[in-house]
């Protein structure tokens, strides 16, 4: 069990750039979900996939934002034509989709600046 | 929608002093409610759940929490403080998206927890 890793930790991008994050999850974890923090706030949620389905999507927070899951392991999450208002700390997680209700696994964070 | 309140942006307390870091739920039906721990550059924690059962529950690192119905509160105790307990604190609940949809947790605004040697 190595964890949810994360890629970049840091990203810096011009406006109007298009960013791509990806997230590795724990092996053998069905569920992975993405979530945006940004400061003084709790982590917001984005959207999920069961293996390679993604089942809620209607969080993301415009048609700029999109994410992919395409063999059930590792999964993207892209920003087009990024806006200021990008700026924040996207989070991954994981859990095994059975058992334990509510117990996710973090990756630290991908922290985006969009000057 | 489900939710929750943390009432406290920040939380100070001397080490080995008792400490709470409180929340209080919003809910239809039975909830579902966690505690989660997010230390500086690192990803969120699970620190303990609330499912049913018992309304203390205890969890890592010494933590607990104290479940009230009545109060629909869920705060989360540790009776002696340390200074590596220093982080942000989040609780979060159990929420259903969309009618028919999934469950996933939602958070709180977090509380920023300082323990002074």
């Amino acid at each position: 069990d190595t964890g949810v890793s994360q890629d970049p930790r840091h990203k810096i991008t011009k406006r109007g750039q298009n960013v791509t994050f990806r997230c590795d999850p724990i092996s053998e974890h069905n569920r992975l979900y993405w979530y945006r923090q940004t400061l003084g706030q709790g982590p917001e949620f984005l959207t999920y996939f069961q293996n390679e389905a993604q089942l809620e999507k209607s969080r993301l927070l415009s048609d700029r934002f999109s994410a992919e899951r395409p063999k059930g392991s590792f999964s993207t999450l892209e920003i087009q034509r990024t806006e200021q208002g990008d700026s924040a700390m996207y989070l991954c997680a994981s859990s095994p989709g059975t058992g334990d209700i509510g117990k996710l696994f973090f990756g630290s964070g991908t922290q985006l600046s969009v000057l | 929608a489900q939710s929750v309140a943390q009432p406290e942006d920040q939380v100070n307390v001397a080490e080995g002093n008792p400490l709470t870091v409180k929340c209080t739920y919003s809910v239809s039906g039975n909830p579902y409610l966690f505690w989660y721990v997010q230390y500086p550059n690192r990803g969120l924690q699970f620190l303990l759940k609330y499912i049913t059962g018992d309304n203390l529950v205890k969890g890592s690192y010494g933590f607990e929490a104290e479940f009230n119905k009545s109060q629909t509160s869920f705060h989360l105790k540790k009776p002696s403080a340390l200074v590596s307990d220093s982080a942000l604190y989040f609780c979060a609940v159990r929420d259903k998206l969309s009618a028919g949809g999934s469950y996933i947790p939602t958070f709180g605004r977090g509380t920023s927890l300082i323990v002074h040697p």
